[in-house]
């Protein structure tokens, strides 16, 4: 089983739906960060988070530590936002991955 | 301001050969860190250097190496290249937890 679970792997939203993406993880973490990648392979830092939530624009990303879970929630979603968002952990002095999200909005 | 540069954009290597990678990260950031992604493996994390100094390690044979300036560039090393070293190599460098990470774009080495 992966430390770093992501769920749904694949999503196709409708333009202006609210989409949650959802990441699990099984180890002790110091923080959480949500990535983009767009096709081509560019990765965006969206957020780093090590407790409560953080708000960016449309995008929020929540953590619960206790339960080890967090998510990232992206409101009145566009076809810009189509891309794989990814999971990571700081632990261990290392860093750990979801195997991505694919999110496909259509216009 | 000036992103996190990498060079080669693109490299096409032999089997057996070596490859050096670089990666100039944002003025002022220090720490530089290093990830390897590939279709069947997904990301993972190769290595950080802080101040010129390894600071983490990932799980990664020895043929994997790098290093840190006093500028804070780096660079990463692959020696006897195999076929499933054909990757995206990223870099990152980091200021703090305000900042977060910034990625560059990415060095992809194919394997021959």
């Amino acid at each position: 089983k992966n430390e770093v679970e992501q769920s749904p792997q694949n999503l196709t939203a409708q333009e202006g739906e609210f989409i949650t993406i959802n990441c699990s993880y099984s180890v002790g973490i110091s923080a959480l960060h949500w990535l983009q990648q767009h096709p081509g392979g560019g990765i965006v830092s969206l957020f780093m988070l090590s407790s409560g939530k953080k708000k960016h624009g449309r995008l929020i990303a929540t953590i619960n530590i206790q339960e080890k879970h967090s998510s990232l929630h992206i409101t009145a979603s566009h076809p810009r936002d189509s891309a794989v968002y990814i999971c990571a952990v700081s632990a261990n002095n290392d860093m750990r991955f979801g195997a991505g999200t694919r999110l496909t909005v259509k216009p | 301001k000036a992103g996190v540069t990498q060079t080669p954009r693109y490299l096409i290597k032999t089997r057996g050969q070596q490859v050096t990678l670089s990666c100039s990260p944002i003025s002022g950031h220090r720490s530089v860190s290093w990830y390897q992604q590939t279709p069947g493996q997904g990301l993972q994390f190769l290595f950080e250097y802080f101040s010129e100094t390894q600071r983490n390690k990932g799980n990664f044979p020895g043929r994997f190496s790098g290093r840190q300036f006093s500028n804070s560039r780096s660079e990463m090393n692959v020696s006897t290249l195999e076929l499933g070293d054909s990757a995206l190599y990223l870099c990152a460098s980091y200021r703090d937890s305000d900042y977060g990470y910034t990625f560059g774009s990415g060095t992809r080495l194919t394997v021959v």
